[in-house]
């Protein structure tokens, strides 16, 4: 099972909006609605944006967002803050013999 | 409050086994799937192995099949992660995680514990 792909890297002003991307295939996000996003900083544990394509956690405030269209996922930060500059990964459920695959990791920077 | 603390890292030889833990805490443990989630140095996250409520099925990644074998205890609350045959590529940084659902599949990873740094090398 492959990676699914991410820009290496995205950056917005305070205030701004950044969407990051997610491609993979049809065995997995074009498969399932069943896309994750999460957020880690440095030397940190990662920690649960969006589930199921669009939903938040409790807690989760609603600048993340998310979607979905065909093989591609898509995470929105809307009014980018300084505690937004972190990695962000996705992943997806990959059907057969009940995997998950990750992306490769976008690095958001607040400039 | 939902807690999550691996135990168990350390530096071992290649060929090697080590053993991880990970002790639950704040919610039913034994209402839900469980994962183990890794990090190589410098790297992006790559899903490890996930196990049923009952202890009774497991997944694995590719990488790992034959060599890795995860259990769980739902009388003590913990997760343990077998680790053998090590090799230089299984070293990284493991993370443990709570799915959203009892499902083994169509999940997600809803919480996560601070990690344990597992280094194979001579």
């Amino acid at each position: 099972q492959s990676a699914l792909t991410q820009p290496p890297s995205a950056s917005g002003s305070p205030g701004q909006s950044v969407t990051i991307s997610c491609t993979g295939t049809s065995s997995d996000v074009g498969d399932y609605n069943f896309v994750s996003w999460y957020r880690q900083h440095p030397g940190k544990a990662p920690i649960l944006l969006i589930y199921e394509v669009s939903k938040r956690p409790s807690g989760v405030p609603d600048r993340f967002s998310g979607s979905k269209s065909g093989n591609t996922a898509s995470l929105t930060v809307s009014g980018l803050q300084a505690d937004d500059d972190a990695d962000y990964y996705c992943s997806s459920y990959a059907g057969s013999n009940q995997v998950y695959v990750f992306g490769t990791g976008t690095k958001v920077t607040v400039l | 409050e939902v807690q999550l603390l691996e135990s168990g890292g350390g530096l071992v030889q290649p060929g090697g086994s080590l053993r991880l833990s990970c002790a639950a805490s704040g919610f039913t443990f034994s209402s839900y799937a469980m994962s183990w989630v890794r990090q190589a140095p410098g790297k992006g996250l790559e899903w490890v192995s996930t196990i049923s409520v009952t202890g009774g099925t497991t997944n694995n990644a590719d990488s790992v099949k034959g060599r890795f074998t995860l259990s769980r205890d739902n009388s003590k609350n913990t997760l343990s992660l077998q680790m053998n045959s090590l090799r230089a590529e299984d070293t990284a940084i493991y993370y443990c995680a709570k799915c959203r659902t009892r499902s083994m599949g169509w999940n997600t990873f809803d919480i996560w514990g601070q990690g344990t740094k597992v280094t194979v090398s001579s």
